[in-house]
């Protein structure tokens, strides 16, 4: 099972928007509404922040959100703020059953 | 509160055995509806999900990992375990205990975290 594919870093100024994708296959992302994002900051273990592609766990911002086409998964981050500046990880269920993409890091300017 | 908490040597030899063990707070393993999950991640690197075990004791591995893994668990003690067989420099990583929600099948509570380094 191969890693998910996502991209290596993306950037926002503070207050601005992002999306950061995640592409994967017809036997993972595309099979199964199992998608979730983690947020990892530097030492800490990951978080999760949405779950079944769109869903978010109590206590975590609105301003997370997530969507799925296809076989790509998307997690948008609005109104930017310094503390969301972290390692986004997506994670498919893929009947195998999981894989990770390998990470990107937001930068907020 | 869920808390879960990664233990064992922080070194280990070149095909020697790691060997961790994650305590768990605030919530029984043996509650129906969770995974109870090993991940790694790779000095500056990605995520990668190791295995699991239901608290019945049925496991599912990485297939990439499954002739070195074994994963167990304790009721008794509230602890789940993991094996990894001999285990080289390309297994140094920080390994992660992490719990499954079955109604979600996403990893909802995680452990710290330990640093396993593989040297001579």
């Amino acid at each position: 099972q191969s890693a998910l594919t996502q991209p290596a870093s993306v950037s926002g100024s503070p207050g601005q928007s992002i999306t950061i994708s995640c592409t994967g296959t017809s036997s993972d992302v595309g099979s199964y509404n199992l998608v979730s994002w983690y947020q990892q900051h530097p030492g800490k273990a990951p978080k999760l922040m949405i779950y079944e592609v769109s869903k978010r766990p109590s206590g975590v911002s609105n301003r997370f959100s997530g969507s799925k086409s296809g076989n790509t998964a998307s997690l948008t981050i609005s109104g930017l703020q310094a503390e969301d500046e972290a390692d986004y990880y997506c994670c498919s269920y893929a009947g195998s059953p999981w894989v990770f993409g390998g990470g990107t890091k937001l930068t907020v300017l | 509160q869920v808390q879960l908490q990664e233990s064992g040597p922080g070194l280990v030899k070149p095909s020697q055995t790691l060997s961790l063990t994650c305590t768990v707070s605030g919530g029984s393993i043996s509650s129906g509806g969770y995974y109870w999950s090993w991940i790694r991640q790779h000095p500056g690197k990605g995520l990668e999900w190791i295995g699991y075990i239901y608290y019945s004791g049925s496991t599912y591995y990485n297939p990439s990992l499954k002739s070195r893994v074994t994963i167990s668990v304790d009721t008794s003690k509230n602890q789940f375990s993991l094996k990894l067989s001999s285990v080289t420099a390309a297994d140094t990583a920080v390994y992660y205990c992490a719990r499954v929600d079955t109604a979600i099948m996403g990893f909802d509570y995680w452990g710290q975290g330990t640093l396993v380094t593989v040297s001579s």
